[in-house]
């Protein structure tokens, strides 16, 4: 089975701290994602990355910036958190070319006070 | 402008009833689609996917989904709802361009069930 983890579950930071999420896929897939989830608002993509070093924007990428220096891990990036940034993170993964099908971890929720 | 609706936002129905979950979309062509489903506190897990064929494709769980071109929908559809299927239910879509199969989701759809 597809496993996309992330390195926490929950996480409780103060306004102006640097915060990184992390996510790691063992399926050795090309495609790597980073949403929002908020109530009533769905899933918006922040960043995407469809190769090591490579990354696009999203919908709502101010305020984040993403790292990816192996195929596997896929970091996003809080440079200074703000209170609007609390929310539910999720990763997901997907094989390029494929049959489009992305494959999530477990979310991390962010606490920004 | 391209979209994802879901009209209904919290939906209940009593176990052992059937369930329908609407889903339109707004593309110029028949995009991908997809049904997610988000247990409390869990990421999102597929329940079911079309690209092309028959219209009406099976999922795991007992879902099911029916494409219809002319309606730009995709609704998830259950005979029968146990208490577990209780969850948040996505409609996702990825419109047929060059790229990198990104998702466009709906708001989502909140099942309660009742015993």
């Amino acid at each position: 089975d597809v496993k996309v983890t992330q390195s926490s579950r929950y996480l409780v930071k103060r306004t102006g701290e640097k915060v990184f999420l992390e996510c790691v896929q063992d399926m050795d897939h090309e495609n790597m994602f980073w949403y929002r989830q908020d109530p009533g608002l769905g899933l918006r993509l922040i960043y995407f990355s469809y190769d090591v070093k490579m990354k696009e924007k999203g919908d709502i990428p101010e305020g984040y910036s993403v790292s990816r220096e192996k195929k596997e891990r896929f970091s996003l990036i809080l440079e200074s958190a703000s209170t609007n940034q609390t929310s539910m993170y999720l990763c997901a993964s997907s094989f390029e070319g494929g049959t489009y099908e992305q494959y999530f971890g477990p979310g991390t929720r962010l606490t920004v006070t | 402008a391209q979209s994802v609706t879901q009209p209904d936002i919290h939906i209940t129905v009593s176990e052992g009833a059937s369930l329908e979950l609407r889903c339109n979309y707004s593309y110029g062509a028949t995009p991908y689609l997809f049904w997610y489903v988000q247990s409390p506190g869990q990421g999102l897990q597929l329940l079911l996917k079309y690209f092309s064929g028959d219209t009406l494709v099976q999922g795991i769980k007992g879902f099911e989904a029916e494409f219809k071109r002319s309606q730009s929908s995709f609704n998830l559809r259950k005979p029968s709802v146990h208490w577990s299927d209780a969850a948040e239910y996505f409609c996702a879509v990825a419109p047929f361009s060059g790229g990198y199969n990104k998702l466009i989701f709906g708001a989502g759809t909140r099942l309660a069930v009742h015993p």
